[in-house]
């Protein structure tokens, strides 16, 4: 059950430019997060965002949160050739004895030099 | 650095034959986790882990078992493998609670033939 949606599957832009990635989500969250993924490689986490947050910022990336809407956006300024890679948003889901991570689909990212 | 190693990366197995994917992690994680990964159908969970000897069905347990004899060990086993198990293979790992993100592994690209 995919809780998380990416829009859009593909983006194609260049160097300099900024990406724009959304999520959208279906049920109460704890916390969002994104994840990196370079070709053939595993994930790597870039930010978590809690739910009583709106906006959060680490280096290049700015993450906005609006519950209301159950939705997310990962920004990616002055991008760069290896900011090439898929990117996932993720929220938690609870159940059993612990939680765990249900991924979108992924937003592929191709930066062009 | 830490680390979440899995113990091949690519991997090429008869149908029929019993499967062994290893995921070793360095940070005391308490929480382990396996998923596969499919074109067009994103990240899925098979099996996890919230301590030793304890596990909890995912999404797609049907096909594999898994096994924590160790904290830092957690293994992946295809029962008896079938060519839709051809996948890559994802471990990750966190702490216990809700603010924390997953690291993950390099993947195993498993071929069944």
């Amino acid at each position: 059950s995919q809780q998380g949606e990416e829009d859009p599957q593909a983006l194609s832009i260049q160097e300099g430019e900024n990406a724009t990635m959304n999520c959208s989500y279906k049920t109460s969250i704890n916390n969002l997060q994104w994840y990196r993924q370079n070709s053939g490689r595993g994930l790597v986490h870039l930010i978590l965002i809690r739910s009583n947050e709106r906006e959060k910022h680490s280096g290049r990336l700015r993450v906005t949160l609006d519950t209301s809407k159950k939705s997310s956006s990962l920004l990616i300024t002055a991008s760069r050739a290896a900011d090439t890679a898929s990117y996932f948003c993720a929220t938690a889901r609870y159940g059993g004895s612990q939680g765990n991570l249900i991924f979108g689909k992924g937003t592929k990212l191709s930066v062009k030099p | 650095d830490v680390k979440v190693t899995q113990s091949s990366r690519y991997l090429v197995k008869r149908t029929g034959e019993k499967v062994f994917l290893e995921c070793v992690q360095d940070m005391d994680h308490e929480n382990m986790f396996w998923y596969r990964q499919d074109p067009g159908l994103g990240l899925r969970l098979i099996y996890f882990s919230y301590d030793v000897k304890m596990k909890e069905k995912g999404d797609i347990p049907e096909g594999y078992s898994v096994s924590r004899e160790k904290k830092e060990r957690f293994s992946l086993i295809l029962e008896s493998a079938s060519t839709n198990q051809t996948s890559m293979y994802l471990c990750a790992s966190s702490s216990s609670g809700p603010l924390y993100g997953y690291t993950f592994g390099s993947g195993t690209r498993l071929t069944v033939v």
